[in-house]
């Protein structure tokens, strides 16, 4: 089972900040948390992924709160193409599979 | 990011024949591969866990005869469908893990099974 939770569907207006929430309030010490995103027909694509400090990459930033229940992905400047489902997942890493949840399912509106 | 590869990205075959999909880490060393299948409009479900020389570990729920898994190499591991039937319809993802400490998985394109 999915451990964790967020919200079932977001809209956001093209080039404005999309900020998706989690919710892992279960997560243990040694699991990470990863976001993916699924464009409609497409295999998953790795977004990025933190242990507890904050991350950032060429394509988003992660937030995760200083108690690690849960964390934000962030979109800097959302255009239309980052219209997908975005699914956070918590991981020790190493060779275990991810266990996606049911995601968000982000609108970027023009 | 690392590149995974699947063939083929679309199938179309009759109920009871067999159709093999394959996966490849174009760039990179998999020890372990993983494989998943999504229904329309619902998320990816964890079919099995594929490692080079060794027998695939199936999730509960999944046949192991009817989804027959082989990962003969560090880069290339094969599902197989057997006596497929329409309800075996489905899109069907690979992913990859690479050898040198990376934990982030790497997903194929997919593969579309359509049976008539």
């Amino acid at each position: 089972d999915a451990k964790t939770t967020q919200p079932t569907s977001m809209d956001c207006a093209e080039g404005r900040a999309a900020n998706l929430p989690c919710n892992h309030s279960t997560i243990s010490g040694n699991e990470y948390v990863y976001w993916y995103r699924q464009i409609h027909s497409q295999g998953p694509q790795y977004i990025i992924h933190g242990l507890k400090n904050n991350e950032t990459n060429e394509m988003a930033s992660l937030i995760i709160t200083e108690d690690r229940k849960s964390s934000t992905l962030i979109l800097p400047h959302a255009t239309l193409r980052d219209t997908a489902v975005y699914y956070c997942i918590v991981r020790v890493g190493g060779n275990t599979p991810l266990v996606f949840g049911k995601g968000t399912r982000l609108s970027v509106i023009a | 990011g690392a590149v995974v590869s699947q063939h083929p990205s679309r199938v179309i075959c009759k109920s009871g024949t067999s159709v093999k999909i394959e996966c490849r880490s174009l760039d990179f060393q998999a020890t372990t591969m993983f494989w998943y299948r999504q229904f329309p409009k619902k998320s990816l479900m964890l079919m099995a866990t594929s490692n080079e020389g060794s027998k695939a570990t199936y999730e509960q729920g999944v046949e192991k005869d009817k989804f027959l898994i082989n990962h003969a190499s560090l880069t290339l591991s094969t599902l197989t469908v057997t006596s497929a039937h329409p309800e075996d319809s489905s899109f069907y993802i690979c992913s990859a893990v690479g050898l040198a400490g990376r934990s982030e998985q790497y997903f194929g394109p997919g593969t579309r099974l359509t049976v008539t």
